[in-house]
């Protein structure tokens, strides 16, 4: 059974269009968030909800819009896309406490032409 | 505020050759630390923690401890593996639902 799964596995799309990724989560977690990945492999959180709540937004431009309909999924809706949007984006989950493993999804390769 | 510094890669080993990636962290506090390992392709997945100084985390192989004295948490191991070939993250737990991540290090093992 796949713990966090992310759909698709690879996007490519025109610049100016608008596209969303999805996230679920079976392992009954109560935070969830967005990570941005560029080719140089630099890992930056983007947002942590916990219980359906946004946590952290860090400095993401808002054309990011995440979205929360249930504790079990965080999907990620991207307005307008630049090229500069181009990187991999994880999902991950964890229950929430300090020491807590965040479980990762097989990320989305996004790819702005 | 909280960062995380590690070493440049990529790191090229043979086979069966001890292996050492430095980490170092700036927090207030004594954050939770954590290695994470990335195989091609594929999203991040724990290696191993430690949650207070001193703490030694391990799993298969792999060693780090927590030393608050000189905020470090290097990730060490014995004898490397082709299949231990991969990005090797060294991340904190900063707070507030926040985690932040070390830029990675490619670890090449030849066989």
């Amino acid at each position: 059974d796949t713990a966090v799964s992310q759909t698709p596995k690879y996007l490519v799309t025109q610049m100016g269009n608008d596209k969303s990724i999805k996230c679920e989560q079976n392992l009954g977690h109560d935070t969830m968030y967005w990570y941005k990945q560029d080719s140089k492999k630099f890992l930056k959180i983007m947002f942590s909800y916990n219980n359906k709540e946004l946590i952290i937004n860090e400095t993401v431009p808002n054309r990011f819009s995440p979205k929360s309909p249930d504790k079990a999924h965080l999907n990620l809706h991207i307005n307008s896309l630049e090229l500069g949007d181009s990187a991999v984006y994880f999902c991950a989950s964890s229950r929430g406490t300090s020491a807590d493993t965040q479980y990762f999804g097989p990320g989305t390769r996004l790819t702005v032409l | 505020g909280d960062s995380v510094t590690q070493m440049e890669g990529p790191v090229t080993l043979s086979e069966e050759a001890f292996l050492t990636i430095n980490c170092t962290y700036t927090a207030t506090g004594y954050p939770s630390l954590f290695w994470y390992v990335q195989y091609p392709g594929e999203g991040l997945q724990l290696l191993l923690k430690a949650t207070k100084a001193d703490d030694k985390g391990s799993n298969k192989g792999f060693e780090a401890t927590y030393r608050k004295e000189t905020t470090s948490f290097h990730l060490e191991k014995g004898s490397v593996q082709v299949s231990d070939s991969a990005v090797y993250f060294c991340a904190l737990y900063s707070g507030t639902y926040k985690y932040i991540f070390g830029t990675g290090t490619r670890l090449k093992v030849l066989a």
